[in-house]
């Protein structure tokens, strides 16, 4: 069974500028996360997607993040402007239902901001 | 306000020297406690979930309990293949949905 893609692995901006990142779930799978996990501390939720709905963003951004899983598959997380303390890796998960612990995790995109 | 506290933040052993994590929690409405492990430039993997105090799971070396307060990851005769950050998350009730929430880890080293 293929697991969480994310894609790009890592990316370089300057401040200011913009960055997306894609991730395809599981197969099947109808819930779809957004975390950032900054060094040395554990993942935060950034949004959480049922289908292609929003089920929680609470603690997105959204002056500067933004997020879409236009057909209940897969997501893009755009942040536009970046700032420094943007840096991060940015994990997408799904999980096949909402309220479960099991989450399966992509292995994250590494952003570096300058 | 919902908190979730790892103790030790890192933690060396020799191999075959047991010990324990902890991860203490101060939440309201619990809906479950979730170990995870998260190898260096990978995602977390799921080990374990727990929802009542007294209940244990085991997998291979490692074992892990949950009281009211706190829940503890013991790791038998480790390996050094063991070596990893171990991460603790609760899962908590929001406004539409539940989600969950993650301590910072424990870095664990396991030397031959």
């Amino acid at each position: 069974e293929a697991g969480v893609a994310q894609s790009p692995r890592y990316k370089i901006i300057e401040k200011r500028q913009s960055v997306a990142f894609w991730c395809n779930p599981i197969s099947g799978h109808a819930t779809l996360y957004w975390y950032q996990q900054i060094l040395g501390q554990g993942p935060k939720l950034l949004i959480q997607f049922q289908n292609n709905g929003v089920v929680d963003d609470s603690q997105l951004p959204k002056d500067r993040f933004s997020a879409e899983r236009l057909k209940g598959v897969d997501s893009t997380l755009k942040i536009q402007p970046a700032k420094l303390e943007d840096s991060a890796v940015y994990l997408c998960a799904s999980s096949l239902a909402r309220g479960v612990g099991e989450l399966f995790f992509g292995e994250g995109s590494r952003l570096t901001v300058l | 306000e919902d908190q979730v506290t790892q103790s030790p933040e890192a933690l060396r052993l020799q191999e075959g020297e047991s010990s324990s994590l902890n991860c203490s929690y101060t939440v309201s409405g619990l809906r479950g406690l979730f170990w995870y492990r998260q190898d260096p430039g990978k995602g977390p993997e799921f080990l374990f979930t727990l929802y009542s105090a007294g209940e244990e799971k085991e997998k291979e070396r490692l074992k892990a309990t949950l009281t009211k307060k706190e829940s503890f990851l013991h790791i038998t005769a480790p390996k050094p293949e063991d070596s990893a950050t171990y991460l603790c998350a609760v899962r908590i009730p929001t406004n539409s949905a539940s989600k969950l929430t993650f301590g910072t880890g424990t870095r664990l080293q396991v030397t031959l």
